[in-house]
C-alpha cells in the first residue's frame, strides 16, 4: 500500500486569505495524481487529474502543481470564500496499484 | 452529468445481519469501487470491478464480498454484519482508463448496533 500524506491536517481561515495544502507521495512508478472536493453532506467531486511532472491545473481561484520527481502536489486557493469550506482530499495513482488516498485537509473558511 | 445513485444515504442494521448496499451509475462507466469512510482515516478501498462479473479485491476485503451482474450496478455485500462496520461508505465509478476520475455516490452511513 502506497503512503500518502496530506499537510495540514485541518486549517481554519478567513475570507479572502489565500491558502495552501500539501499532499506527499511515493515518487516511484508513479501514474497519477488526483485531489478531490468533498463538502459536508455531498459527494467528493474530482478538482483535478494530474500527471506530469512540472503540471499546474486551475479551476478558478483554485490551482495545484506537481512535483513527480520528488512526490509532492501543492493546492493553492486564491481568496478563500466560505464556500470553499470543505475536505480536500488527494490520491496517488502508481503503475501497478488502484488509487490511495490520503487522510484529506480540512479547511474552514470563517466569513 | 454522470449521476451515481447509492440506495440508502441512512442505514441501521444489526450485529449478525446480511446487509445489501447497492450503486447504481448512469454513464456506462466499466469501473466500478467501494470504499468506507473512517473518522482519522483515508478513504479505503474495499473492492472493485473493472467489468461485469468481475471483481477485485481492494485494501480490506475482509467480511465484505461484492457482486456486478449488470454494468451499472454494483453492490456491496456484508455477509454478517459486525459493530466494526459501522462507516460511511462511498460508492465510485470511472472510465476504463487508469488515471480517469472518479465519481462518487453521495455515501450511506451504516451504523451496525
Amino acid at each position: 500500500i502506497l503512503n500518502v500524506e496530506q499537510s495540514p491536517q485541518s486549517l481554519h481561515v478567513q475570507e479572502g486569505d489565500s491558502t495552501n495544502f500539501t499532499c506527499s507521495f511515493p515518487s516511484s512508478n508513479f501514474y497519477a495524481l488526483h485531489w478531490y472536493r468533498w463538502e459536508t453532506a455531498k459527494s467528493p467531486e474530482a478538482l483535478f487529474v494530474m500527471t506530469l511532472n512540472g503540471d499546474e491545473k486551475k479551476k478558478g481561484r483554485i490551482s495545484a502543481t506537481l512535483n513527480t520527481k520528488e512526490g509532492y502536489s501543492y493546492l493553492y486557493i486564491k481568496g478563500s470564500q466560505p464556500e470553499d469550506s470543505a475536505t480536500y482530499l488527494c490520491a496517488s495513482l502508481s503503475g501497478y496499484s488502484t488509487l490511495t488516498f490520503g487522510k484529506g485537509t480540512m479547511l474552514l473558511v470563517s466569513p | 452529468d454522470v449521476k451515481v445513485t447509492q440506495s440508502s444515504r441512512y442505514l441501521v442494521k444489526r450485529t449478525g445481519e446480511k446487509v445489501f448496499l447497492e450503486c447504481v451509475q448512469d454513464m456506462d462507466h466499466e469501473n466500478m469501487f467501494w470504499y468506507r469512510q473512517d473518522p482519522g482515516l483515508g478513504l479505503r478501498l474495499i473492492y472493485f470491478s473493472y467489468d461485469v462479473k468481475m471483481k477485485e479485491k481492494g485494501d480490506i476485503p475482509e467480511g465484505y464480498s461484492v457482486s456486478r451482474e449488470k454494468k451499472e450496478r454494483f453492490s456491496l455485500i456484508l455477509e454478517s454484519a459486525s459493530t466494526n462496520q459501522t462507516s460511511m461508505y462511498l460508492c465510485a465509478s470511472s472510465l476504463v482508463q487508469q488515471n480517469e476520475k472518479l465519481f462518487f455516490g453521495s455515501g450511506t452511513q451504516l451504523s451496525v448496533l
